[in-house]
């Protein structure tokens, strides 16, 4: 199962608003509504922002929203701030009974 | 407070084995799902197993099919993943996670070198 393709950087300046894309096929993305987004800051634990393609978990900003259009997932970031900088994944679950997960996207605040 | 915590990680020679915990705490660890995530040093997240409520359903990545074995202990609240045959590529943080993902342990180290 190869892992889903997200840009490896993505920066924006304060306040502005950012998207990671995450493709992957008709077996994964494609096929479930089972996309999650999770942000990682260096040497901790990943956390869920987003589920089930566009809930957000208690506690998430609503400044993360999550959407997909056939087998592209994307996850926005509005009104970026500086605690945002940090890595981002997706995830999906598969056809297989398993799940994949993205290359990772390192986001930057200028 | 949902708490899940790891232990068990630590260096291994190459074909040795591991046996890595979760123990669980602040949820009914028998009504949900569980899963382990690995994260080799300086890489991205990869999906390792699930395990269903009983135990009695199993799902491994092909990586690790026929080396890693996921089982569960719901009487005390304990998840554990046997890794055997282990090579370098094995070399990462192993995380536990509930369900859906939405809890994460702060994860176990696993060195495979000689």
């Amino acid at each position: 199962q190869s892992a889903l393709t997200q840009p490896a950087s993505v920066s924006g300046s304060p306040g502005q608003s950012i998207t990671i894309s995450c493709t992957g096929t008709s077996s994964d993305v494609g096929g479930y509504n089972y996309v999650s987004w999770f942000q990682q800051y260096p040497g901790k634990a990943p956390h869920l922002m987003i589920y089930e393609v566009s809930k957000r978990p208690s506690g998430v900003s609503n400044r993360f929203s999550g959407s997909k259009s056939g087998n592209t997932a994307s996850l926005t970031i509005s009104g970026l701030q500086a605690e945002d900088e940090a890595d981002y994944y997706c995830s999906s679950y598969t056809i297989r009974s398993s799940y994949v997960f993205g290359t990772g996207t390192k986001v930057t605040v200028l | 407070e949902v708490q899940l915590v790891e232990s068990g990680g630590g260096l291994v020679q190459p074909g040795g084995s591991l046996r890595l915990s979760c123990a669980a705490s602040g949820f009914s660890f028998e009504d949900y799902v569980m899963k382990w995530v690995r994260q080799p040093p300086g890489k991205g997240l990869e999906w390792v197993s699930t395990i269903n409520f009983g135990g009695d359903s199993t799902y491994y990545a092909d990586s690790v099919k026929g080396r890693f074995t996921i089982s569960r202990d719901n009487s005390k609240n304990t998840m554990y993943l046997q890794l055997n045959s282990l090579t370098a590529e094995d070399t990462a943080t192993y995380y536990c996670a509930r369900s859906t993902f939405d809890f994460w342990g702060q994860g176990t180290m696993v060195t495979v070198s000689s």
